[in-house]
């Protein structure tokens, strides 16, 4: 049984360019949250879908957008870069509100 | 929002036991979870409490009191592979929303 997958694992990126990040839930899973999380910091929550509808957003920006699909992957995009959105995005999925588990996550640098 | 607070850094022996401790803002809890995250992978669930008390399991436990805000997670017979940082992680009431505390480092030594 595979566990949550995202892609792609490092991704290099300039200023003012656009990104989009993707991952697959484990399965029986039907809940995606994505997460930002900078070095040596803990996660920080940047969204939650459920039936293909952002249920919860936390504090980040609008270019912070997302999307889920029927079956359950979920895609990030981040629009307009900063540097400061250089981070490890990772997401995690879950049935319902259950434990979370987590996928190993996408380096972002941005140039 | 929710604080979370712990430490930044421990160090402990191998074979030894460590406790790990957290605080939190009690208003509008839920419940709470501790991770384990080893250097550049990614968070992996270790114990969730909602109830008061001890819950155990195998090396892990973990505690909880609510009205106080508190929590700790106690890791007994220390391995090196616990050398790890260990996130406090809150849910809040009525949220599907996780807050993450910023993670204590644990280094075992020899």
């Amino acid at each position: 049984d595979a566990g949550v997958t995202q892609s792609p694992t490092h991704l290099i990126k300039t200023r003012g360019q656009q990104v989009t990040l993707r991952c697959s839930p484990k399965s029986g899973h039907d809940t995606v949250s994505w997460y930002q999380q900078a070095l040596g910091q803990g996660p920080q929550f940047i969204f939650q879908y459920y039936e293909e509808e952002e249920r919860q957003r936390g504090n980040f920006p609008d270019r912070f957008s997302g999307h889920q699909f029927p079956n359950y992957s979920s895609e990030l995009n981040v629009n307009a870069l900063l540097l400061g959105d250089s981070a490890l995005y990772l997401c995690a999925s879950s049935f319902g509100l259950d434990e979370q588990f987590f996928g190993p996550g996408t380096r972002l640098t941005v140039l | 929002g929710q604080n979370i607070d712990q430490p930044t850094e421990m160090t402990a022996t191998e074979g030894a036991i460590v406790q790990i401790n957290c605080t939190y803002q009690t208003s509008g809890f839920n419940g709470l979870f501790w991770y384990q995250q080893h250097a550049g992978e990614a968070p992996t669930f270790l114990s969730y409490n909602v109830l008061d008390g001890l819950e155990e399991k195998g090396r892990f436990s973990s505690f909880l009191s609510r009205s106080k805000g508190y929590s700790y997670l106690l890791l007994k017979e220390l391995q090196m592979k616990d050398s790890a940082s260990y996130l406090c992680v809150h849910s809040g009431a009525g949220s599907y929303q996780l807050t993450f505390g910023k993670g204590t480092k644990l280094s075992v030594i020899p």
